[in-house]
C-alpha cells in the first residue's frame, strides 16, 4: 500500500532549540518525497523535496530533511526553531492511482508549536 | 509566481443543495487537483484533471463531480450536499508531476 505516516500529532519545542518532525513512507519503487507547511487559514506551501541525489535536502526558511532509505523515513529538521515556524506540517509521497496516473499521498499532518 | 485562486474562502450551504467550488490558476498548468482536508485525516484526493475535459477519480470521489471546460479553471461540484461534506477544500495545480503542487488558500465549506 502507498502511504505516509506522521506519528506525532503535535511537536513542542522552545525557540532556539533544534526541531524534528517525523515522517515514514511506504511506496513501491524510488520515492519522490515532499514537505509542505500550512499556516492558519492558508493553503499548503512547498518547503522541500527529495527526488534523487544527496540524502540531506535543504529547503525554504532554513528547513532541511534527511532521506533514509533503509528506514523509509524523511524527517524534517531545523537547527534553531523560531516562533514563526509554528504551523501544520505535511509530508507527502508521489504514488500511482489505480489507472496509472501520478498523485500525492499526504500524511495526517503534525502541528509544530514553538514557544518563546 | 504561480497563483491559484479559489473563489470563496467561506461558504455556508444547506443539505440537498448543489454546490459549486471554483478554482482558477494563472500559469497554464495542465494538471489540477481537488482535495479535502479534515483534522486527523490530512489531505485526501477527490478528483484530478490532467487536461481540458479530462478527469480522473481520486481516493474519495463519492458525492462529488468535477468540470474542466477551460485549462485555467477546475470546478468541484457537490451534487446534493450533505453534512458529512462539511470540510476545508483545497485546489492545487502543477505543470510537471515531478514539481511541487501549488495550492490555493482553500474554501471552508459548512453544510447545515
Amino acid at each position: 500500500a502507498q502511504s505516509v505516516a506522521q506519528p506525532e500529532d503535535q511537536v513542542n519545542v522552545a525557540e532556539g532549540n533544534p526541531l524534528t518532525v517525523k515522517c515514514t513512507y511506504s511506496v513501491s519503487g524510488n520515492p519522490y518525497l515532499f514537505w509542505y507547511v500550512q499556516y492558519p487559514n492558508r493553503g499548503l506551501q512547498f518547503l522541500l523535496k527529495y527526488i534523487t541525489g544527496d540524502n540531506l535536502v535543504k529547503g525554504s526558511y532554513g528547513f532541511e530533511a534527511e532521506f533514509n532509505k533503509s528506514q523509509t523515513s524523511f524527517h524534517l529538521k531545523k537547527p534553531s526553531a523560531l516562533v514563526s515556524d509554528s504551523a501544520l506540517y505535511f509530508c507527502a509521497v508521489r504514488a500511482l492511482t489505480n489507472t496509472g496516473f501520478q498523485k500525492l499521498v499526504f500524511g495526517t499532518g503534525t502541528r509544530l508549536l514553538v514557544s518563546p | 509566481d504561480v497563483k491559484v485562486t479559489q473563489s470563496s474562502r467561506y461558504l455556508v450551504k444547506r443539505t440537498g443543495e448543489k454546490v459549486f467550488l471554483e478554482c482558477v490558476q494563472d500559469m497554464d498548468h495542465e494538471n489540477m487537483f481537488w482535495y479535502r482536508q479534515d483534522p486527523g485525516l490530512g489531505l485526501r484526493l477527490i478528483y484530478f484533471s490532467y487536461d481540458v475535459k479530462m478527469k480522473e477519480k481520486g481516493d474519495i470521489p463519492e458525492g462529488y463531480s468535477v468540470s474542466r471546460e477551460k485549462k485555467e479553471r477546475f470546478s468541484l461540484i457537490l451534487e446534493s450536499a450533505s453534512t458529512n461534506q462539511t470540510s476545508m477544500y483545497l485546489c492545487a495545480s502543477i505543470l510537471d508531476l515531478n514539481q511541487p503542487q501549488h495550492f490555493g488558500d482553500g474554501t471552508r465549506l459548512s453544510i447545515l
